[in-house]
């Protein structure tokens, strides 16, 4: 119950492309919904973050747009460039497994992004 | 600049051998995490330290052992009986901002078993 799953594991798409990446979860204590890029040889930073109070969340060319309904949310790259080629990881934390206050967040399987000049 | 340091960057070692990654923290936060990532697998969690002289079981820490004997540094050492400890090792800190969970994560240590 405490899987975030991630899909797809790979995408490779053209310049100005949109990249769509989806999470879905079971956990419906989950109350934090971040996404974390990692580019190759360096740890994870955070890309953008979601609350389930709101459906969408919108910053620069990243999108997260959440589904409470169905247990799932997608990160959305409008525009896509070479220097967006990256793993993006979709996380989620809260629930009964630590709680929001301990940061211990689970992570999906990631999705490494290619996009082609 | 604040950050994490985490050394070495790569390491080597022969089955049988324990070894310890270093993870150093100068943001001032009080909880600090190791995480593990292989291909396919995402991060998973090894060990958690919410405070200095405490530390807690992650979803795999079978294998591995940790101190928290200053609030700056949190090494992880990765035993003998670690069955397969080959992967990419992350340290993390955290911090609240707006009410939510922010981690801040080192470049890695890449750990090969020979």
């Amino acid at each position: 119950q405490q899987q975030v799953k991630q899909s797809p594991q790979s995408l490779i798409v053209q310049k100005g492309g949109i990249s769509i990446i989806n999470c879905a979860y079971e956990n419906t204590a989950f109350d934090y919904f971040p996404w974390y890029q990692q580019f190759p040889g360096k740890g994870p930073a955070l890309l953008i973050a979601i609350r389930p109070d709101v459906s969408e969340k919108k910053e620069g060319r990243f999108t997260i747009s959440f589904n409470k309904s169905a247990k799932q949310f997608s990160l959305h790259i409008m525009d896509s460039q070479p220097g967006d080629s990256a793993t993006y990881f979709c996380a989620a934390s809260g629930g009964n497994a630590g709680g929001t206050s301990y940061g211990k967040l689970t992570f999906g399987q990631g999705t490494i992004l290619t996009v082609h000049p | 600049d604040g950050g994490i340091t985490q050394s070495p960057k790569y390491l080597f070692r022969k089955e049988g051998q324990n070894v310890t990654l270093s993870c150093e923290q100068n943001l001032n936060h009080d909880a600090m995490y190791w995480y593990r990532q292989d291909p396919g697998q995402g991060l998973r969690l090894i060990y958690y330290s919410q405070i200095v002289n405490d530390f807690q079981k992650g979803d795999i820490a079978e294998g591995y052992s940790v101190s928290r004997e200053k609030k700056e540094s949190f090494p992880l050492t990765v035993t003998s009986a670690q069955k397969n400890p080959t992967a990419f090792y992350l340290c993390a800190s955290k911090t609240t901002v707006s009410g939510a969970n922010v981690l801040t994560f080192g470049a890695g240590s890449r750990l090969t078993v020979l």
